[in-house]
């Protein structure tokens, strides 16, 4: 069971370029979330998608956009990276909105902005 | 405010021996979930245990269990029989309609493993 799939798993760009991360779950799962975690820090919340069609802003949504493709994709873009979008990308999963059950999450993607 | 606090930046112990891990948050609702999650150098987030709060029974899985204490509401974790493959950061998490079903962190505690 492949869980929630992230890609890519490294990432550097450039100040200014635009770039996509790609997240797929094979649970059947409803609700799709996006986090970042920054250096000695927990996980901060960009956006979320309770359900397939909508999706709503986290703590940290500025510099990010989402598309929930369909109910298994969820991806973030950063249409203009900057060197403080530099952290550890999070995509994860939880079968419905109240995530009674914990979610499952992918296995992160490193960007670095310089 | 909805916080969730582990006051242990950093613990450690002796491999086989038994740690626990503290945890506190802070609500008004009575019923909501907690999980504790271990993320290890591979930087995995893997869900160790959760509980629910209408449960007063504490949540077990093999070696690891919880203390709950809802008056209080502290969450500890406790691994008992310590292994090398314990070596990671572990989080607390809560979840409940005042989050607007969003899990709130904590900090983390990075646990050590001297063998």
């Amino acid at each position: 069971n492949a869980g929630v799939t992230q890609t890519p798993k490294f990432q550097v760009l450039k100040t200014g370029q635009s770039m996509t991360l790609q997240c797929a779950q094979d649970m059947n799962h409803n609700s799709m979330y996006w986090y970042r975690q920054d250096p000695g820090m927990g996980l901060r919340l960009i956006y979320y998608s309770a359900s397939e069609g909508t999706t709503d802003k986290g703590e940290v949504p500025n510099g990010y956009n989402v598309s929930r493709l369909n109910k298994r994709e969820f991806s973030l873009r950063l249409e203009s990276a900057a060197p403080s979008q530099t952290s550890v990308y999070f995509c994860a999963s939880s079968a419905n909105y109240r995530g009674q059950s914990g979610y499952t999450f992918g296995s992160g993607t490193r960007l670095t902005v310089v | 405010a909805q916080t969730v606090t582990q006051s242990q930046p950093e613990m450690s112990v002796q491999e086989a021996e038994t740690v626990t891990l503290s945890c506190t948050y802070d609500t008004s609702e009575s019923d909501y979930y907690l999980f504790w999650y271990k993320q290890p150098p591979s930087r995995q987030m893997i869900l160790v245990i959760r509980q629910e709060a209408y449960k007063q029974q504490n949540a077990t899985e093999n070696r690891f269990s919880v203390n709950f204490q809802k008056a209080a509401k502290s969450f500890s974790l406790k691994i008992s029989d310590s292994q090398l493959g314990d070596a990671a950061m572990y989080f607390c998490a809560r979840i409940g309609v005042d989050s607007n079903y969003q899990l709130i962190w904590g900090a983390g505690t990075k646990l050590i493993i001297k063998p």
